[in-house]
C-alpha cells in the first residue's frame, strides 16, 4: 500500500512566522501535490512537482513556496505566515502519467495549521 | 477559469439509491475523477471517466456527458460507512496528473 506520510497532524504558529509542512511517500511516485482544503472550497493546488528538484505553480501559489531535493521529500513552505493561512493542508503523490490516463493520487492525513 | 460544482450536502437513507451532481465550466479536461473522505481522513480515489458513459464499480457508478459539461456519482444500497464527503476532479490536459476538484458533496446516510 502507498504511505503518504505528513510530519505533523495539528500545528500552531504566530503570523510573521516561517513555517515547514514536510510529507514523505514511499513508492517511488514522480508526482507530488500540495493543497489546501477550505470549507466549501474544496481541495486548491498550491504547488505541484513532476521530479527532483521540479515544480510548478498551482492555482493559489502566493504566499508559499516548495521544496524537492529527494524524489520522496516534498516540502512545503509559507514564507512570512498570515492568519488567512490557517487551513488544511493535504499532500499527495501519484506516478505519471499522460495521454489522458489518469492515476490515483494518494493523499496524506493531512496538517491542520492555525496561524494566530 | 474552471469551477466543478456540487450540492453541498445530500441526506438519504440507509438502503437507498443517492445521485451527486458535478457540473463544470472548462473545455480543458481529460475526464473525471471521483475521491471519499471521511471526517478527519484522507482523501481516497474511487473512480474515473475518460470517455462519456457510465462506469461501475460494485454499489458506485459514475456517469460523464462531456457535450452536457455534467457528470454523476451513483451510489446504491447506501450503508452507514457510506456518510462522507464527495469530490469531483477534473484532470488537466497538459500532462501531469494535475486534478482541479469541484466544492464538495457531504453526504448524510440516516436509519
Amino acid at each position: 500500500d502507498v504511505k503518504v506520510t505528513q510530519s505533523s497532524r495539528y500545528l500552531v504558529k504566530r503570523t510573521g512566522e516561517k513555517v515547514f509542512l514536510e510529507c514523505v511517500q514511499d513508492m517511488d511516485h514522480e508526482n507530488m501535490f500540495w493543497y489546501r482544503q477550505d470549507p466549501g472550497l474544496g481541495l486548491r493546488l498550491i504547488y505541484f512537482s513532476y521530479d527532483v528538484k521540479m515544480k510548478e505553480k498551482g492555482d493559489i501559489p502566493e504566499g508559499y513556496s516548495v521544496s524537492r531535493e529527494k524524489k520522496e521529500r516534498f516540502s512545503l513552505i509559507l514564507e512570512s505566515a498570515s492568519t488567512n493561512q490557517t487551513s488544511m493542508y493535504l499532500c499527495a503523490s501519484s506516478l505519471q502519467t499522460g495521454g489522458g490516463r489518469v492515476r490515483p493520487q494518494h493523499f496524506g492525513d493531512g496538517t491542520r495549521l492555525s496561524i494566530l | 477559469g474552471q469551477s466543478l460544482e456540487q450540492p453541498s450536502e445530500v441526506t438519504a437513507v440507509e438502503g437507498a439509491i443517492v445521485q451527486i451532481n458535478c457540473t463544470y465550466q472548462t473545455s480543458g479536461f481529460y475526464g473525471l475523477s471521483w475521491y471519499q473522505q471521511h471526517d478527519g481522513g484522507a482523501p481516497t480515489f474511487l473512480s474515473y471517466n475518460a470517455l462519456d458513459g457510465l462506469e461501475e464499480t460494485g454499489r458506485f457508478s459514475s456517469f460523464l456527458s462531456r457535450s452536457d459539461s455534467y457528470g454523476y456519482l451513483l451510489l446504491q444500497e447506501l450503508q452507514m460507512k457510506d456518510s462522507a464527503s464527495y469530490f469531483c476532479a477534473g484532470l488537466l490536459t497538459g500532462g501531469g496528473n494535475k486534478l482541479t476538484f469541484g466544492t464538495g458533496t457531504q453526504l448524510k446516510v440516516e436509519l
